[in-house]
């Protein structure tokens, strides 16, 4: 049984800050691993994906994957009010194993 | 990106009865996910559901309860089976969605909010 557990929030940052979200995986055959954010409402979208270890970075977010320690993180450097949502992390087991396991989610709140 | 058409985007329901949602790609895509996400909850699976076979449920998900149909590639319906407050959810849909360069993800429909009553 794959598990994906996210850091408890509520997470409350400045703005202008850097925002860190963790994530753990238990099944080492995961593959890739994604960022959603999802807005009060509205459907979760994807933010960054990650397949390799190390840190992919997109605009103001980087993504660092640690495959060793079954680790995945996202910093949001530059923190604005609109970056205040849900973010998921998930994980799937590649090719023949496609189907997304979600963590439990971080509420992230920017205070202005 | 893929785009997804999810209807209905909300219903009130009396207990005992079923509501089929469903979801229109704009692309063909091999598989379809379909998922749960209670009231403050994170996203559960339900099902994938593939074009010309059965689907598979996740643990804890039954087909007579959750009978999915994929009659093609672009197409799919969740039915919520003899509902109960209990199924009052968000359903989702999602598609996993090649992008460019290799790259990938997993696009969502908008989402049906559902409450029994």
């Amino acid at each position: 049984q794959k598990e994906v557990e996210q850091n408890s929030g509520p997470l409350s940052v400045p703005e202008g800050a850097i925002a860190s979200l963790n994530c753990t995986y238990s099944d080492r055959g995961s593959q890739s691993f994604f960022w959603y954010r999802q807005y009060s409402g509205k459907s979760p979208e994807l933010i960054m994906f990650i397949y390799s270890n190390g840190d992919k970075e997109d605009g103001r977010f980087t993504a660092q994957l640690n495959k060793a320690s079954q680790y995945v993180s996202l910093l949001i450097r530059d923190s604005q009010p609109s970056d205040s949502a849900t973010y998921l992390c998930a994980v799937n087991g590649g090719f023949g194993n496609e189907k997304l396991t979600f963590g439990t989610g971080t509420r992230l709140t920017i205070i202005p | 990106s893929a785009v997804i058409s999810q209807k209905p985007s909300r219903d009130i329901c009396q207990r005992g009865t079923s509501l089929t949602i469903q979801c229109q790609v704009d692309s063909q895509v091999t598989m379809m996910f379909w998922y749960r996400q209670q009231p403050g909850q994170s996203l559960t699976l339900i099902a994938t559901a593939n074009q010309g076979s059965e689907a598979t449920y996740e643990s804890g998900f039954v087909i007579d309860k959750f009978p999915i149909s994929r009659p093609n590639l672009t197409f799919s319906t969740l039915t919520v089976s003899n509902m109960s407050p209990e199924d009052s959810s968000i359903y989702l849909c999602s598609v996993e969605d090649p992008g460019q360069g290799g790259s990938y993800g997993y696009t969502f429909g908008s989402g049906t909010r559902l409450t029994v009553v």
